[in-house]
């Protein structure tokens, strides 16, 4: 069964101080790994998609990398703005469905 | 680019009445788009995907009868909460992707809903 598992559930940083988010994942055949920013009452914001083991992107203080078993969120630096919700999710080979994870509460202390 | 909206972005309703949730793509042709639901403190729930034309598909345990989806048209999907009881409350966040975007989905800004 196509599984996402996220780590930890919530983190609170110092705002500087730098962490990572962790996504494990098991899919039959992945199409893709998304992650998203979620602010409370609102819908997600599109962050990054990885196709590959050992692709990487960034954005800003964020930095995704992909494994095939996992993939990380590095936070360089994080602003107290970057307080969200971090989703991660995985689209399989057989559909275009996005099999979410339960997600990290991100809260970043000025 | 790539923007979806939803309206309305909150609604009230008694229950046994029926609510409407309207899901659009603003700049681009949304081949496919998904329904979610969310509850307080917890990850989005698939509940069906709506293929311009074609009837939705539902996720198991999410009552068709229930909740109506149609998606008229590549830029337009509703959901029709049928007969609304208080445990349908929820936030409704809908989503859509086209083949132009490399099959991302983007994400409205959610609907709650309150039945009372």
């Amino acid at each position: 069964e196509d599984q996402v598992t996220q780590s930890p559930e919530a983190l609170r940083l110092q705002e500087g101080e730098s962490s990572s988010l962790n996504c494990s994942y098991t899919v039959s055949g992945l199409r893709g790994l998304f992650w998203y920013r979620q602010d409370p009452g609102k819908g997600p914001e599109f962050l990054f998609t990885l196709y590959s083991a050992g692709e990487e992107k960034e954005k800003e203080r964020l930095k995704a990398t992909l494994t095939k078993k996992e993939s990380f969120l590095h936070i360089t630096a994080p602003k107290p703005e970057d307080s969200a919700t971090y989703l991660c999710a995985v689209r399989a080979d057989s559909s275009y469905k996005l099999i979410f994870g339960s997600g990290t509460r991100l809260l970043v202390r000025p | 680019g790539a923007v979806v909206s939803q309206h309305p972005s909150w609604v009230i309703c008694k229950s046994g009445t029926s609510v409407k949730i309207e899901c659009r793509s603003l700049d681009f042709q949304a081949t496919t788009m998904f329904w979610y639901r969310q509850f307080p403190k917890q990850s989005l729930m698939l509940m069906a995907t709506s293929n311009e034309g074609s009837k939705a598909t539902y996720e198991q345990g999410v009552e068709k009868d229930k909740f109506l989806i149609n998606h008229a048209s590549l830029t337009l999907s509703t959901l029709t909460v049928t007969s609304a009881h208080p445990e349908d409350s929820s936030f409704y966040i809908c989503s859509a992707h086209g083949q132009l975007l490399s099959y991302e989905q983007y994400f409205g800004p959610g609907t709650r809903l309150t039945v009372t």
